[in-house]
């Protein structure tokens, strides 16, 4: 089954211990993007990567850091998390970086941080 | 600078009734990418539509139907004959046709839709 996923699905942490939220896709996706999605504010993109070795910063980048090393793996990693950061976290792909592609997104992971 | 307004938060309704879901779009480019996705209670997020600038027809799909109207900036979303499975969270997004390909979504801020029997 073409799938997103995510992991964990939910956590709980408190300021300053680093963590990471995986992010697979089985569909040889090019582009992959990190998203943040926060009461009255929709989704706001965080990172995004075109392809493999390839990432650059969204609209809210601050706090957070990826990797692209694999085609299908962007992990998202918090070196030092604020409360700040806690909201609902989407990973998306979709097949080329362009406009008209239907981005998937996966499950969506909820980041508490106390 | 891209913007998407949703500017209904919420919106109740009783099942049977339709319903309209406002979406305003602002954009310089001239190509560009409308999308529709829904996010039920459990939190998914679900893409129900994608139309491009120079399509202009109106799209239905089952109950669903969304009208475009590039005069307006416009991309309106109507479900008919509601029902309870309907409730969700509906975000509307757009996405530029820019050369770096960055695809990426400006959502709005979304709508909640509650269906009540």
């Amino acid at each position: 089954e073409a799938q997103v996923t995510q992991n964990p699905r939910y956590l709980i942490t408190v300021t300053g211990k680093k963590l990471t939220v995986t992010c697979s896709q089985n569909m040889n996706h090019e582009y992959m993007s990190w998203y943040r999605q926060d009461p009255g504010l929709g989704l706001r993109q965080i990172y995004y990567s075109m392809n493999v070795e390839v990432t650059d910063k969204g609209d809210v980048p601050e706090g957070y850091k990826v990797s692209r090393k694999e085609k299908r793996n962007f992990p998202l990693i918090l070196e030092s998390p604020s409360p700040n950061q806690t909201s609902l976290y989407f990973c998306a792909s979709s097949l080329q970086g362009s406009s008209y592609n239907e981005q998937f997104f996966g499950p969506g992971t909820r980041l508490t941080v106390l | 600078a891209q913007k998407v307004t949703q500017a209904q938060t919420e919106i109740s309704v009783v099942e049977k009734e339709d319903v309209t879901l406002d979406c305003v779009y602002e954009t310089r480019d001239t190509t560009y990418y409308l999308f529709w996705y829904k996010q039920p209670p459990s939190g998914e997020l679900v893409f129900l539509i994608r139309r491009n600038s120079f399509d202009e027809q109106n799209e239905i799909s089952g109950r669903y139907s969304w009208n475009f109207q590039k005069s307006t900036s416009s991309f309106n979303f109507t479900i008919t004959a509601s029902q309870v499975v309907d409730s969700a969270v509906y975000f509307c997004a757009l996405s530029e046709a820019s050369p770096a390909g960055t695809d990426k979504l400006i959502f709005g801020t979304g709508t909640r839709l509650q269906v009540f029997p």
